[in-house]
């Protein structure tokens, strides 16, 4: 059974557009939400996370969205760069296992220069 | 570099070989895992190691050993492996507890099992 369901699974976007991705989540006990980020031959890395007790967190031109009542979580690249190119995935934990990560499907982000 | 090795960066072998796959991380945590990452697949949460006691299990086939000498080196020991096993197998640590739950990848180990 996935617990995360990740979307699209792969989108082209124009440079310095916003990039979409959605996760939808089934388990209410999850209270960790990260997005790594993965490039060709290298391992994934984290990228940004957040918890739900806020709606949303920025760090510079990436923004999560979190919507508990709705069990879904969005990552938003704003000013899309070729160097985003990459494939992202969303992941969910339970605090009492917040190492127990359960990864949606993955998006391959390629942003056209 | 993210402070998480593995070797080797490829692998090829026949399914009736035994191979191993080593993980080493030099961040200081006590948390290790194997994932595989198939095509078309979700990361899949293999093993897991905390303190070098194993934790977690799922379900994985027993052609697929893991060992945990201590909390900076991790192995997956292969044998009799099948094609469909052919994926990337990546290794991570964290820590296990506290505010950040951030967990280091590794490179990963391509598999291709003839």
């Amino acid at each position: 059974q996935q617990q995360v369901k990740q979307s699209p699974q792969s989108l082209i976007v124009q440079k310095g557009g916003i990039s979409i991705i959605n996760c939808a989540y089934e388990n209410t006990a999850f209270d960790y939400f990260p997005w790594y980020q993965q490039f060709p031959g290298k391992g994934p890395a984290l990228l940004i996370a957040i918890r739900p007790d806020v709606s949303e967190k920025k760090e510079g031109r990436f923004t999560i969205s979190f919507n508990k009542s709705a069990k879904q979580f969005s990552l938003h690249i704003m000013d899309s760069q070729p160097g985003d190119s990459a494939t992202y995935f969303c992941a969910a934990s339970l605090n009492n296992a917040g190492n127990m990560l359960t990864f949606g499907g993955g998006t391959r982000l390629m942003v056209k220069p | 570099e993210t402070g998480v090795t593995q070797t080797p960066r490829h692998l090829v072998m026949g399914m009736t070989n035994k191979k191993s796959l080593k993980c080493e991380q030099h961040l200081g945590h006590n948390a290790m895992y194997w994932y595989k990452q198939s095509a078309k697949k979700p990361l899949e949460l293999m093993f897991v190691y905390n303190f070098k006691e194993q934790t977690e299990n799922n379900s994985v086939p027993s052609r697929f050993s893991p060992e945990c000498p201590n909390s900076s080196h991790l192995f997956l020991h292969l044998h009799t492996l099948q094609p469909e096993d052919s994926a990337l197998y990546l290794c991570a640590s964290s820590f296990d507890s506290g505010p950040s739950y951030e967990q280091y990848f590794g490179p990963g180990t391509r598999l291709t099992v003839t």
